[in-house]
């Protein structure tokens, strides 16, 4: 069964960063591309990039390139995702997410997620 | 980026009446590379339904995806008092992946 332990909540104030972790249980943690994802109030997911299986190569959406940084630790079965120079439309619930084994752009599952507060 | 819109926006059934909603996109999505994800208040969203038409592990018959090219439909034959959530259509076929901003199906 798939489990994730994931950091807390976050309050940050604008320009700061921010460092998020998801560490996964249950499955081959390095067979898995992983997703992150965010979601704003009210809105629709909105996809951040996604980060290899052994933590090599990362694909960031343009949105994101050089604000955002994608690393992994096979060793501790965990994702971390920084994001940087934080803004308050940065307010968001931010998901990771495994790629499917059939497709790594298919998301097959999306962990609780963390919110993440930025306000002055 | 394939920009996806979903219709209609909201949708306001009673349990076990059929739904059916759309998700078009701005181009031709390959492979039918088209998923569907629900999302109950306050939980994280679940895959249903990928390939365009595939269910999930676990997903029940009642839910089914058809389509392909740039018109994509998910249909919910008898809706249960749990289906009542948003829906999103994420395509994954080109990078950035993308996300419609969902249709919520609420109850009459």
């Amino acid at each position: 069964q798939v489990q994730v332990e994931r950091s807390g909540a976050e309050v940050k104030k604008p320009g700061a960063s921010v460092r998020l972790s998801c560490k996964a249980s249950g499955y081959t943690f390095t067979d898995y591309y992983m997703h992150w994802v965010r979601q704003a109030p009210g809105q629709g997911p909105e996809w951040m990039g996604i980060i290899d299986p052994n933590g090599v190569n990362t694909n960031y959406a343009q949105k994101f390139q050089g604000r955002v940084t994608m690393t992994r630790d096979t060793s501790r079965n965990t994702v971390y995702m920084e994001l940087n120079s934080l803004r308050s439309d940065d307010t968001a619930v931010y998901f990771c997410a495994r790629g499917a084994r059939v497709a790594s752009g298919l998301i097959d599952y999306w962990d609780p997620g963390t919110l993440v507060s930025v306000s002055s | 980026d394939i920009v996806l819109t979903q219709s209609p926006g909201t949708l306001s059934l009673s349990p076990g009446e059929r739904a059916t909603f759309s998700c078009r996109a701005s181009q031709r999505i390959s492979n039918r590379y088209l998923a569907w994800h629900q999302q109950r208040p306050g939980q994280a969203p679940r895959l249903l339904i990928y390939g365009a038409s595939s269910r999930a592990s676990r997903i029940p018959d009642r839910f089914s995806g058809s389509g392909s090219g740039t018109d994509f439909n998910l249909t919910i034959s008898r809706l249960e008092p749990e289906d009542f959530a948003v829906y999103y259509c994420q395509q994954y076929g080109s990078s950035p992946g993308t996300f419609g901003q969902g249709t919520t199906v609420e109850i009459k």
